[in-house]
């Protein structure tokens, strides 16, 4: 039983660039969660998506950043005209539906590194 | 005051010691509470989940919650070095969120020396 699977595993881009940054949940899962872990701090929720809809984005800056998990294929977070702020290891975690405490397991997460 | 705040660490206790991780949360509305390790260069491990007031064991690992002090600890008996890694506290809060929507700890990093 696969667990989360992110790719790639390291992103470089240069600023002006877009990331693109790809999740399939668990098998079964229908809830996927993206969160930004900054150097020195710590996790950060940005977006919160079920298939097709995205139900909390409060975490995702105005401007630049986007997500969705269609209903085929995996879940993506997709960064317009990077900077090197966004530089950062992008974490994916899903969970099933229906669970009222909501475990979540992470995915190997994306580190970006924008030149 | 940061909604979430870990004991800043880094913290070093040696081969079979006690490890002891405090965490304090400022939604006193909040529901749900988490413990995640994180190696270096890894993804979150969830270690330990506890919902009630008490204590909760699962092998060497005990989790308390306090509501009424808004306050969440980690106990790890007999520390090995294969415990040394970052600690994260993570709590869902109030609001009406049945989701994983957690907010996380600035983290702790645990040292364990043979």
């Amino acid at each position: 039983n696969a667990g989360v699977m992110q790719n790639p595993r390291h992103l470089v881009r240069r600023r002006g660039q877009e990331a693109r940054l790809r999740c399939s949940p668990m098998k079964g899962h229908s809830h996927v969660y993206w969160y930004r872990q900054l150097p020195e701090e710590g996790l950060k929720f940005m977006v919160y998506l079920q298939k097709e809809n995205i139900i909390d984005e409060s975490g995702m800056p105005k401007e630049r950043f986007s997500a969705e998990f269609p209903k085929e294929g995996p879940s993506i977070l997709r960064i317009q005209q990077v900077v090197r702020g966004d530089s950062a290891a992008y974490f994916c975690a899903s969970s099933p539906a229906g669970t009222r405490y909501e475990k979540l397991f992470f995915g190997s997460g994306t580190q970006l590194s924008v030149l | 005051q940061k909604e979430v705040e870990q004991n800043s660490g880094p913290l070093s206790v040696p081969e079979g010691a006690i490890a002891s991780l405090n965490c304090t949360y400022s939604d006193r509305g909040s529901q749900s509470f988490f413990w995640y390790r994180q190696y270096s260069g890894k993804s979150p491990e969830l270690i330990m989940f506890i919902y009630s007031n008490g204590d909760k064991e699962d092998g060497r690992f005990t989790a308390q919650l306090n509501k009424a002090s808004q306050y969440v600890s980690l106990l790890i008996r007999d520390s090995q070095p294969s415990d040394s890694a970052t600690y994260l506290c993570a709590v869902k809060g109030a609001g009406g969120t049945s989701y994983g929507k957690l907010t996380f700890g600035q983290g702790t990093i645990l040292t364990v020396h043979p």
